[in-house]
């Protein structure tokens, strides 16, 4: 089983549908969580933390679930720059070193 | 504040043939990581440096792969000799905190490796 797993989509929308995201991981210990960002052949860039509380960033709102080990990432208002691939990220336990864990992304494109 | 930098920025190589790629971290940044991301899949690290001191490894082949962070800034990454699966995108990227909670990591634009 991958530690951290996506649905890998692609996910195509209309300009100003409301899409979500779902990742889950194997590791119950997994201290920290992210939302990064991937643009076409470019590098990952973060997009936001995650915390059990639930955090939002404008039209981007991510929850964590640690009982199911489930975290989502849900954006509203969709733009056509939101197109990217995104990737769910955790830190697993591993003494103190900040470790990332990538999924292997979810595909998002958005269409006029 | 300038970025990671990473050359070169593409390589195609036929196998068998070595490889070396290099990373200059963020200044002051005494983390450094090393990933390998192949095509339709997200990164995976491959090591990391605590400035010149590895702090895992267990992800590098290390029969052909070796890194090194001599003087605990700029770094290189080699393969020798590649394979065809050594076709990806190698990210570097750096980190500000040396220990403790999960602060951002920055990447680099990635060397795009080919071997034919």
């Amino acid at each position: 089983r991958k530690e951290v797993e996506q649905d890998p989509g692609p996910f195509n929308v209309p300009e100003g549908a409301t899409v979500a995201f779902n990742c889950t991981y194997s590791n119950s210990a997994s201290q920290s969580f992210f939302w990064y960002r991937q643009d076409c052949r470019k590098e990952p860039k973060l997009l936001m933390s995650v915390y059990s509380s639930g955090n939002e960033d404008g039209r981007f709102t991510a929850q964590l679930n640690r009982a199911s080990q489930y975290i989502s990432l849900l954006i509203r208002d969709s733009k056509l720059s939101d197109s990217a691939t995104y990737l769910c990220v955790v830190t697993p336990f591993s003494g103190g070193y900040n470790k990332l864990i990538f999924g292997a992304g979810t595909r998002l494109a958005v269409h006029p | 504040e300038a970025g990671v930098a990473q050359s070169p920025r593409y390589k195609i190589i036929e196998k068998r043939q070595s490889v070396a790629f290099w990373c200059n971290p963020i200044s002051g940044h005494a983390t450094l990581y090393w990933y390998q991301q192949i095509l339709g899949q997200g990164p995976k690290l491959l090591i990391q440096f605590q400035n010149n001191g590895v702090v895992d490894d267990s992800q590098l082949p290390k029969d052909r792969f070796s890194a090194e962070r001599l003087k605990g800034v700029d770094s290189t990454l080699k393969i020798q000799p590649a394979k065809l699966e050594d076709s990806a995108v190698y990210l570097c990227a750096s980190r500000h905190q040396g220990t403790g909670d999960a602060d951002t990591q920055y990447f680099g634009p990635g060397t795009r490796l080919t071997v034919l």
